[in-house]
């Protein structure tokens, strides 16, 4: 049951987009989007709910296909603050998350 | 505090003891999460509170770990004769839980690194 991301790991030069993809096998009821660096506590991104609601910070933005039970994490204009380790979260209607296999995101100077 | 709060951050322990971890949430959050990182990969869901009660330990991987919550603030996860393969980061998350059936923001403490010799 657990999401699958894809890419396992992706670097940037500072300015470059990123998508970052995440994949289900079982009907959503909703995706979240983590991001932790290392040695960190992950920390909330946005939530993407069925019907096309969201909610998170302003400056990302994501899509959830509700159909396919895909969701795609998009970072524009990357910052050396982007760098961490991005995990999206199944919520399957049953009040907890299961975490992806994560997503290394390197942004370089 | 403002943040959830973990405790120990680090534990070493010999194989066969008994380890506690402290997790002290968000004032008013009602649900409680506990997840177990290994190294290099996403957090895996243990066990879920909605105040005292404890709604889901489907993740617990054996009966040497247990977790309550008896005021339906502060937890504490137990895991009894420690094994080598429970050596992990062990993460702690509340959320106000007010959008059921999702779970809302979760807020993650800096968890609790257990090694097990």
């Amino acid at each position: 049951q657990q999401p699958v991301q894809s890419p396992q790991a992706v670097i940037l030069r500072e300015g470059e987009d990123a998508v970052i993809n995440c994949s289900s096998s079982k009907a959503l009821y909703s995706v979240h989007w983590y991001r932790q660096k290392h040695g960190e506590a992950p920390v909330f991104l946005m939530i993407l709910l069925k019907g096309g609601e969201q909610k998170g910070h302003e400056k990302i933005s994501a899509s959830f296909n509700e159909k396919k039970q895909q969701s795609s994490l998009y970072l524009t204009a990357s910052q050396l603050s982007y760098s961490g380790t991005y995990f999206c979260g199944s919520n399957f209607g049953n009040e907890k998350l299961t975490f992806g296999t994560g997503t290394r995101l390197t942004i370089i100077p | 505090g403002a943040g959830v709060s973990q405790s120990p951050r680090y534990k070493v322990a010999k194989r066969g003891q008994d380890v506690a971890l402290r997790c002290d949430p968000i004032s008013g959050h009602v649900s409680l999460f506990w997840y177990q990182q290994a190294l290099g990969q996403g957090p895996e869901f243990l066990t879920y509170f909605q105040n005292e009660a404890q709604l889901d330990k489907s993740g617990l991987p054996s009966d040497r770990f247990f977790a309550e919550r008896p005021e339906g603030s502060v937890s504490t996860l137990k895991i009894q004769r420690t094994q080598q393969e429970d050596s992990a980061v062990y993460l702690c998350a509340s959320s106000l839980a007010l959008s059921s059936p999702d779970v809302g923001e979760l807020f993650f403490g800096e968890g609790s690194r257990l090694t097990v010799l």
